[in-house]
């Protein structure tokens, strides 16, 4: 069964600390890993797709980059607009069926 | 702004009962997806459409059902509501097999 474990499960920084979260998954047939945005009461806002292992995307203040194993988002001095919560999701292909599963995210808190 | 409009955006069931929650896709789109997501949980796949076709499916019962127009709009069903659906649905649009778009879903509360 495919499995994404994101790490910390909460994280608080000061403003302009950086610091990065990790996404970490078992999945046979992986097509996409993809990096969301969610705030409170609010759909997923999408960030990042990664395909493949030694990829990076940049935005703003994030980079996530990607392994055969993780997925890494780094956030290079966040603002308290940062705070959110991060959902990491990965897409895959078995039993001629497509399936996304999804992490149970970081919540993020950047305190000014 | 993506374009994913669901509605509607709040409802109140009682056990046993049936609901449909319906999503219109961001312009251009072929693929939808619909998931459950509970409160402090990362979201959770139902299924997905790809040009009316059935072509994903995660760990639900086959009373969450579901349907995709020519348009590419959406519909959700659920029978038989029991108290553990309460949830926020959310859909995503997207074209095969690249990012999806999510709406701001629909939170469903059964009592």
């Amino acid at each position: 069964e495919d499995q994404v474990t994101q790490s910390p499960e909460a994280l608080r920084l000061q403003e302009g600390e950086s610091s990065s979260l990790n996404c970490s998954y078992t999945v046979s047939g992986l097509r996409g890993l993809f990096w969301y945005r969610q705030d409170p009461g609010k759909g997923p806002e999408f960030l990042f797709t990664l395909y493949s292992a030694g990829e990076e995307k940049e935005k703003e203040r994030l980079k996530a980059t990607l392994t055969k194993k993780e997925s890494f988002l780094h956030i290079t001095a966040p603002k308290p607009e940062d705070s959110a919560t991060y959902l990491c999701a990965v897409q895959a292909w078995g039993g001629g069926y497509q399936k996304v599963t999804f992490g149970t995210g970081t919540k993020l808190q950047v305190i000014p | 702004e993506t374009g994913v409009t669901q509605s509607p955006t709040h409802l109140i069931k009682t056990r046993g009962q049936q609901v449909t929650l319906r999503c219109s896709s961001q312009s251009g789109h072929n693929t939808v997806s619909w998931y459950q997501q509970a409160l402090g949980q990362g979201p959770q796949f139902i299924f997905q459409y790809y040009r009316e076709e059935e072509n994903g499916r995660g760990n639900f019962p086959p009373r969450f059902s579901g349907l995709q127009f020519p348009n590419y709009s959406s519909e959700l069903n659920v029978n038989a509501l029991e108290l553990d659906d309460s949830a926020l649905y959310l859909c995503a649009s997207s074209l095969k097999n690249t990012e999806a778009f999510f709406g701001q879903g629909t939170r469903l509360t059964v009592v």
